[in-house]
């Protein structure tokens, strides 16, 4: 069966320090990959996706920049945060693309991110 | 641009039925997804409507009408473990999007 990891689970970080938060799929192969953001109270906001290797789509412009060096591995990173960063952050993967596939999203665990 | 409107609250009694309406204007549609989010976790995939009718499972059924642009979540005996908040989600023709509705707060009350 198919697992998501998303690390860390919470995580406090300064006003202008890095970010790096990281998420990886398990039990599939060429998964489609996405990083949401989610602020308290708030439908969920689409920020990157990707269908393959080093393929990024980026839907909102901002600080942040995301990764996939490898299949199953989705990186979503800052190298200044702002205090608007804080949110709480999902992966989330799909089966790849496909004439029939239905596009159904399962979600990691989330970390919620406090920026200070 | 996507719309998609849902209600902000709602609240019912333990054992009753409840009906979450979304309504949705995009630019294309590929299917209509709902989800399950208790407070601080991450959404869990409860349906996936893309004709028009209703699609029944166990205690949730959800609905969609295309040519209205609408869709409902229906949950029947209602249980205290249902308080959560429900996301109405929209596919428009790009399979890899996915917008999300800003969610339905429900409350179960004894």
């Amino acid at each position: 069966s198919q697992t998501i990891h998303q690390w860390p689970a919470t995580l406090v970080q300064p006003v202008g320090s890095p970010l790096s938060l990281e998420c990886t799929v398990e039990g599939t192969s060429n998964p489609n990959l996405y990083w949401y953001r989610q602020a308290a109270g708030r439908g969920l906001q689409l920020l990157f996706y990707s269908v393959g290797i080093g393929q990024i789509s980026s839907e909102v412009p901002q600080n942040l920049s995301a990764s996939r060096p490898q299949d199953r591995q989705f990186i979503l990173s800052s190298k200044k945060l702002l205090l608007s960063d804080s949110g709480f952050y999902l992966c989330a993967w799909s089966v790849g693309p496909g004439v029939f596939a239905k596009n159904i999203q399962y979600f990691g665990a989330g970390t919620r991110l406090s920026v200070l | 641009g996507q719309n998609i409107d849902q209600p902000t609250e709602m609240t019912a009694t333990e054992g009753a039925i409840v009906q979450i309406n979304c309504t949705y204007q995009t630019s294309g549609f590929n299917g209509l997804f709902w989800y399950q989010q208790h407070a601080g976790e991450a959404p869990t995939f409860l349906s996936y409507n893309v004709l028009d009718g209703l699609e029944e499972k166990g205690r949730f059924s959800s609905f969609l009408s295309r040519s209205k642009g609408y869709s409902y979540l229906l949950l029947k005996e209602l249980q205290m473990k249902d308080s959560a908040s429900y996301l109405c989600a929209v596919t428009p023709y790009n399979n890899n999007d996915m917008r999300f509705g800003a969610g339905t707060r429900l409350t179960v009350k004894p």
